[in-house]
């Protein structure tokens, strides 16, 4: 089945610092999300791509989508405390195939240090 | 804006006991997803229904079952618990039959089964 691998695992940086990951897979999907999940909430979707090549930007995040529709990035400009939490990617098949579940990466825990 | 609704939020079983969870979809969706998310994990799909109709299933046990009612709410009920079955259960939301099926979770049912 797919699988998405997420890196890095874990970062840790201080405050205002920018932040980098990526999500990449060996399969093609047709939609890329990203989420955040606070310990013991649900996942909150933070950007939504749909297009090979497309870049979009909400505040401080920007998310690509990668050309080969095989990976995705996040960034996160000039990070602040409540940035802490995991980030998640996930792929989705839809519109071409007959499932739009979402296949979830192994995330990545952000600490930010004041 | 309102949210997708789970209840409960906790719940403490024991071994073999049954359960069943609940979710509301946000107004107007018409398409609910379940996940299961096991410490440390990243959330695994369970199943899902469109229009009260099974529309995907993944890795979920035959001791599950689900369904959607006539107000799009669905209910997860688990028989005979058993110990792996600890998780977060979240379920999600969107609108089928557009371009963008975005999904949104709701902040999950917490179950421990002792």
């Amino acid at each position: 089945g797919q699988q998405l691998n997420q890196s890095p695992q874990s970062m840790f940086i201080q405050e205002g610092e920018d932040v980098s990951m990526n999500c990449t897979s060996s399969s093609i999907f047709n939609t890329w999300l990203w989420y955040k999940q606070d310990p013991g909430e649900g996942p909150v979707l933070l950007i939504a791509l749909y297009k090979a090549g497309e870049l979009t930007s909400n505040g401080r995040l920007t998310a690509q989508f990668g050309i080969t529709r095989k990976d995705s990035f996040l960034n996160i400009s000039a990070s602040i405390p409540s940035d802490v939490g995991i980030y998640f990617c996930a792929g989705q098949l839809t519109p071409s195939y007959n499932t739009d579940k979402l296949i979830f990466g192994t995330g990545t825990r952000l600490q930010v240090f004041p | 804006a309102a949210g997708v609704i789970q209840s409960p939020r906790h719940l403490i079983k024991e071994k073999r006991e049954t359960a069943t969870l609940k979710c509301y979809p946000i107004p107007r969706h018409d398409t609910v997803y379940w996940y299961q998310q096991g410490p440390g994990q990243d959330p695994q799909f369970l199943i899902s229904f469109y229009e009260k109709m099974q529309s995907d299933k993944g890795s979920i046990p035959d001791r599950f079952s689900a369904q959607q009612f006539s107000d799009y709410h669905s209910e997860l009920n688990m028989s005979s618990l058993e110990l792996g079955d600890s998780a977060l259960y979240f379920c999600a939301s969107s609108t089928a039959g557009t371009t963008k099926e975005t999904q949104y979770f709701g902040p999950g049912t917490r179950l421990l089964v002792l």
